[in-house]
């Protein structure tokens, strides 16, 4: 099955630098990668997503870049605020069809981002 | 965006018993998932939930501890078996929003088990 690394575990960071999360996948057939956002006590929100036909994708200060080669995806956060502070997850999944059909998604242990004031 | 309720929304339960969690989904969902998230750590897929059939289980997951329904698109139970203090988890389901790549989550179901 499917295993996702996630690193780092912990990520600190001054407020208006910038964090990078790094994820590795071990099955080449996964072709969809979101990324989530959980606050403590909340729900994973998703944040962003990238198939595996796209090398990169941006929202905001947001990005995530892809490379199926190596089998790993990173995401970017620009310009951090107190508000980014959170645990973020990557997961990966194999996905039939555009817009549906989707398998489990397997995920990272998780990045703590701290931004610091 | 798909909306998704979960209940009870946390339980306090006795060794040996079972808990059956509930999932509401609005229509605009297609595939649903159930998820565990022990404390302090990342969540862990524990089955498909399949309309009018049986669910499909991850490794490490079996029908006899986690028994699950979705009778109808829109609605699923997980049932927590033979409980043991090391069932005390969040449980969460999710379900995938039609038309979408987006899998939304439930607020989840806090279980400790004593």
């Amino acid at each position: 099955g499917e295993n996702v690394e996630q690193h780092p575990s912990t990520l600190s960071v001054q407020e208006g630098d910038s964090a990078v999360i790094k994820c590795t996948y071990s099955d080449s057939a996964s072709n969809y990668f979101p990324w989530y956002k959980q606050e403590l006590g909340k729900r994973p929100q998703l944040i962003i997503d990238i198939r595996s036909n796209v090398g990169e994708k941006k929202d905001q200060r947001i990005a995530v870049t892809l490379n199926k080669t190596a089998k790993h995806f990173s995401l970017h956060i620009t310009e951090t605020q107190p508000e980014d502070s959170a645990v973020y997850f990557c997961a990966a999944s194999y996905k039939r069809y555009s817009g549906g059909g989707a398998d489990g998604l397997t995920f990272g242990k998780g990045t703590h981002l701290i931004i610091q004031p | 965006s798909a909306v998704i309720s979960q209940k009870p929304s946390r339980d306090i339960c006795q060794r040996g018993t079972s808990l059956t969690i509930q999932c509401q989904v609005d229509s605009q969902v297609t595939m649903m998932f159930w998820y565990r998230q022990q404390p302090g750590q990342s969540l862990t897929l524990i089955a498909t939930a399949n309309q009018g059939s049986e669910a499909t289980y991850e490794s490490g997951f079996v029908i006899d501890k986690f028994p699950i329904s979705r009778p109808n698109l829109t609605f699923s139970t997980l049932t927590v078996s033979n409980m043991s203090p090391e069932d005390s988890s969040i449980y969460l389901c999710s379900g995938e929003g039609r038309g979408t790549d987006t899998q939304y989550f439930g607020p989840g179901t806090r279980l400790t088990v004593l």
